[in-house]
Protein backbone atom coordinates (compact mmCIF):
# COMPACT_ATOMS: atom_id res chain seq x y z
CA UNK A 1 0.00 0.00 0.00
CA UNK A 2 1.31 3.45 -1.06
CA UNK A 3 1.68 5.91 2.20
CA UNK A 4 4.42 8.06 4.13
CA UNK A 5 6.50 6.61 6.56
CA UNK A 6 7.49 8.62 9.71
CA UNK A 7 9.98 7.46 12.24
CA UNK A 8 10.07 7.13 14.90
CA UNK A 9 7.39 7.59 16.24
CA UNK A 10 8.91 8.96 19.67
CA UNK A 11 11.99 10.58 20.17
CA UNK A 12 14.02 11.66 23.01
CA UNK A 13 16.55 14.70 22.62
CA UNK A 14 19.00 15.99 25.19
CA UNK A 15 19.92 19.37 25.57
CA UNK A 16 22.54 20.34 22.63
CA UNK A 17 21.92 17.15 20.80
CA UNK A 18 20.51 16.92 17.29
CA UNK A 19 18.31 14.60 16.14
CA UNK A 20 17.11 13.60 13.01
CA UNK A 21 13.73 12.58 11.52
CA UNK A 22 12.86 10.01 8.87
CA UNK A 23 10.22 10.59 6.41
CA UNK A 24 9.92 8.39 3.61
CA UNK A 25 6.67 8.19 0.59
CA UNK A 26 6.22 5.85 -2.11
CA UNK A 27 3.01 7.58 -3.32
CA UNK A 28 5.63 9.05 -5.90
CA UNK A 29 4.49 12.57 -5.06
CA UNK A 30 6.83 15.29 -6.23
CA UNK A 31 6.23 17.87 -3.30
CA UNK A 32 7.13 16.96 0.56
CA UNK A 33 6.69 19.32 3.67
CA UNK A 34 7.55 19.19 7.25
CA UNK A 35 4.91 20.69 9.44
CA UNK A 36 4.96 21.00 13.57
CA UNK A 37 2.54 21.18 15.89
CA UNK A 38 2.04 22.48 19.37
CA UNK A 39 -1.41 22.43 21.56
CA UNK A 40 -3.63 25.31 20.78
CA UNK A 41 -1.28 26.73 17.56
CA UNK A 42 -2.03 24.55 14.61
CA UNK A 43 0.28 23.42 11.88
CA UNK A 44 3.51 25.93 11.02
CA UNK A 45 5.17 25.04 7.87
CA UNK A 46 9.10 24.08 8.70
CA UNK A 47 10.09 23.16 4.82
CA UNK A 48 8.96 22.34 1.76
CA UNK A 49 10.62 20.76 -1.85
CA UNK A 50 8.90 21.22 -4.64
CA UNK A 51 11.61 19.04 -6.58
CA UNK A 52 14.90 16.97 -5.59
CA UNK A 53 17.55 18.54 -4.27
CA UNK A 54 15.59 21.68 -3.91
CA UNK A 55 13.86 22.90 -0.68
CA UNK A 56 12.43 26.07 0.61
CA UNK A 57 12.13 27.27 4.22
CA UNK A 58 8.56 27.71 5.85
CA UNK A 59 7.17 30.26 8.57
CA UNK A 60 9.66 28.43 11.53
CA UNK A 61 12.69 27.03 9.73
CA UNK A 62 15.10 28.33 12.34
CA UNK A 63 16.84 25.74 13.84
CA UNK A 64 15.99 22.76 11.36
CA UNK A 65 17.10 21.78 8.62
CA UNK A 66 16.26 19.33 5.77
CA UNK A 67 17.38 17.43 2.43
CA UNK A 68 15.44 16.34 -0.63
CA UNK A 69 18.69 13.99 -2.34
CA UNK A 70 15.62 11.39 -3.25
CA UNK A 71 11.92 11.92 -4.31
CA UNK A 72 11.07 9.44 -1.66
CA UNK A 73 12.87 10.93 1.40
CA UNK A 74 12.62 14.64 2.73
CA UNK A 75 14.56 14.14 6.49
CA UNK A 76 14.03 16.82 8.95
CA UNK A 77 17.12 17.65 11.55
CA UNK A 78 16.65 19.19 14.75
CA UNK A 79 19.16 20.56 15.67
CA UNK A 80 21.27 22.36 18.84
CA UNK A 81 20.16 25.50 18.19
CA UNK A 82 16.02 24.85 18.20
CA UNK A 83 15.59 25.50 21.57
CA UNK A 84 12.27 24.71 22.38
CA UNK A 85 11.72 21.50 20.23
CA UNK A 86 9.34 19.69 21.92
CA UNK A 87 6.32 19.07 19.85
CA UNK A 88 4.77 16.70 17.28
CA UNK A 89 6.42 16.73 13.91
CA UNK A 90 4.49 15.99 10.69
CA UNK A 91 5.47 15.37 7.03
CA UNK A 92 3.41 15.30 4.38
CA UNK A 93 3.18 14.81 0.48
CA UNK A 94 1.70 16.22 -2.37
CA UNK A 95 0.83 15.16 -6.25
CA UNK A 96 1.10 18.42 -8.84
CA UNK A 97 -2.80 17.71 -9.00
CA UNK A 98 -5.05 20.21 -6.89
CA UNK A 99 -5.30 18.06 -4.38
CA UNK A 100 -4.22 18.43 -0.56
CA UNK A 101 -1.54 16.24 1.60
CA UNK A 102 -1.41 13.24 2.45
CA UNK A 103 0.17 13.14 5.94
CA UNK A 104 2.72 10.84 7.66
CA UNK A 105 1.68 9.23 11.31
CA UNK A 106 3.96 12.10 13.08
CA UNK A 107 6.77 11.67 15.19
CA UNK A 108 6.43 13.05 18.75
CA UNK A 109 9.98 14.66 19.79
CA UNK A 110 10.46 15.44 23.50
CA UNK A 111 13.51 16.93 25.33
CA UNK A 112 15.02 15.12 28.36
CA UNK B 1 0.93 36.07 6.21
CA UNK B 2 -2.62 34.46 4.81
CA UNK B 3 -4.66 34.03 7.64
CA UNK B 4 -7.19 31.39 7.91
CA UNK B 5 -9.39 31.38 10.97
CA UNK B 6 -11.15 28.68 13.03
CA UNK B 7 -13.38 28.84 15.97
CA UNK B 8 -11.39 27.18 17.95
CA UNK B 9 -14.86 25.54 20.21
CA UNK B 10 -14.92 23.39 21.98
CA UNK B 11 -17.88 22.69 20.35
CA UNK B 12 -20.20 20.36 21.66
CA UNK B 13 -23.24 18.61 19.91
CA UNK B 14 -25.65 15.63 20.74
CA UNK B 15 -25.23 12.36 19.32
CA UNK B 16 -27.46 12.96 16.00
CA UNK B 17 -27.55 16.67 15.58
CA UNK B 18 -25.40 18.83 12.77
CA UNK B 19 -22.36 19.87 13.67
CA UNK B 20 -21.50 23.50 12.00
CA UNK B 21 -17.84 23.98 11.94
CA UNK B 22 -16.70 27.34 9.83
CA UNK B 23 -13.65 29.16 8.40
CA UNK B 24 -12.90 32.16 6.92
CA UNK B 25 -9.57 32.90 5.42
CA UNK B 26 -7.78 36.36 4.35
CA UNK B 27 -6.34 35.62 0.42
CA UNK B 28 -9.21 36.61 -1.71
CA UNK B 29 -7.07 34.40 -4.69
CA UNK B 30 -7.51 31.16 -2.84
CA UNK B 31 -8.70 28.52 -4.87
CA UNK B 32 -8.67 25.02 -3.09
CA UNK B 33 -9.89 24.29 0.03
CA UNK B 34 -9.91 21.08 2.33
CA UNK B 35 -10.91 20.27 5.41
CA UNK B 36 -8.83 17.23 8.18
CA UNK B 37 -10.43 15.58 10.80
CA UNK B 38 -7.54 14.85 13.63
CA UNK B 39 -7.95 12.59 16.41
CA UNK B 40 -6.22 13.48 19.34
CA UNK B 41 -2.71 12.15 19.37
CA UNK B 42 -3.27 11.09 14.92
CA UNK B 43 -2.33 12.80 12.28
CA UNK B 44 -4.56 14.74 10.32
CA UNK B 45 -6.88 12.76 7.56
CA UNK B 46 -8.25 14.31 4.56
CA UNK B 47 -11.81 14.26 5.00
CA UNK B 48 -13.08 17.43 1.96
CA UNK B 49 -12.23 19.06 -0.53
CA UNK B 50 -14.34 21.85 -2.13
CA UNK B 51 -13.09 24.36 -5.13
CA UNK B 52 -15.72 25.91 -6.79
CA UNK B 53 -18.46 27.77 -4.93
CA UNK B 54 -21.98 25.80 -3.97
CA UNK B 55 -21.80 22.78 -1.59
CA UNK B 56 -20.47 19.55 -1.61
CA UNK B 57 -21.87 16.48 -0.54
CA UNK B 58 -20.02 13.02 0.86
CA UNK B 59 -21.89 11.13 2.67
CA UNK B 60 -23.14 12.43 6.50
CA UNK B 61 -20.47 15.62 5.26
CA UNK B 62 -21.38 18.75 3.05
CA UNK B 63 -18.69 21.51 2.62
CA UNK B 64 -20.13 24.63 1.40
CA UNK B 65 -18.09 27.36 -0.08
CA UNK B 66 -18.51 31.13 -0.15
CA UNK B 67 -15.40 33.18 -2.21
CA UNK B 68 -17.41 36.46 -1.96
CA UNK B 69 -17.58 36.46 1.81
CA UNK B 70 -14.29 34.37 1.79
CA UNK B 71 -15.88 31.63 3.95
CA UNK B 72 -15.71 27.74 3.59
CA UNK B 73 -18.23 25.26 6.62
CA UNK B 74 -18.06 22.12 7.12
CA UNK B 75 -21.58 20.65 7.87
CA UNK B 76 -21.66 17.25 9.86
CA UNK B 77 -25.27 15.16 9.82
CA UNK B 78 -26.45 12.70 12.10
CA UNK B 79 -23.12 13.39 14.08
CA UNK B 80 -21.70 10.53 16.26
CA UNK B 81 -19.47 9.77 18.79
CA UNK B 82 -16.72 9.06 16.32
CA UNK B 83 -16.68 12.34 14.61
CA UNK B 84 -15.58 13.86 18.29
CA UNK B 85 -12.04 15.49 17.05
CA UNK B 86 -10.13 18.50 15.82
CA UNK B 87 -11.33 19.79 12.38
CA UNK B 88 -8.75 21.81 10.82
CA UNK B 89 -9.50 23.83 7.69
CA UNK B 90 -6.64 24.31 5.18
CA UNK B 91 -6.52 26.71 2.13
CA UNK B 92 -4.03 27.29 -0.93
CA UNK B 93 -2.72 30.81 -1.52
CA UNK B 94 -3.46 32.69 -4.61
CA UNK B 95 -0.09 32.93 -6.98
CA UNK B 96 1.01 29.80 -5.85
CA UNK B 97 2.34 26.73 -7.57
CA UNK B 98 0.07 23.19 -7.88
CA UNK B 99 3.15 21.93 -5.39
CA UNK B 100 2.83 24.74 -3.09
CA UNK B 101 1.84 24.75 0.67
CA UNK B 102 -1.29 25.06 2.60
CA UNK B 103 -2.22 27.58 5.06
CA UNK B 104 -3.80 26.01 7.87
CA UNK B 105 -6.39 27.17 10.94
CA UNK B 106 -5.67 26.37 14.54
CA UNK B 107 -8.90 23.68 14.36
CA UNK B 108 -12.04 23.39 16.19
CA UNK B 109 -12.61 20.60 18.84
CA UNK B 110 -15.55 18.93 18.08
CA UNK B 111 -16.88 15.94 20.99
CA UNK B 112 -20.22 14.63 20.17
CA UNK B 113 -22.12 13.27 23.08
CA UNK B 114 -24.24 10.51 23.49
Amino acid sequence: DGGITQSPKYLFRKEGQNVTLSCEQNLNHDAMYWYRQDPGQGLRLIYYSQIVNDFQKGDIAEGYSVSREKKESFPLTVTSAQKNPTAFYLCASKTERNYGYTFGSGTRLTVV
Amino acid sequence: QKEVEQNSGPLSVPEGAIASLNCTYSDRGSQSFFWYRQYSGKSPELIMSIYSNGDKEDGRFTAQLNKASQYVSLLIRDSQPSDSATYLCAVTPSGGSTLGRLYFGRGTQLTVWP
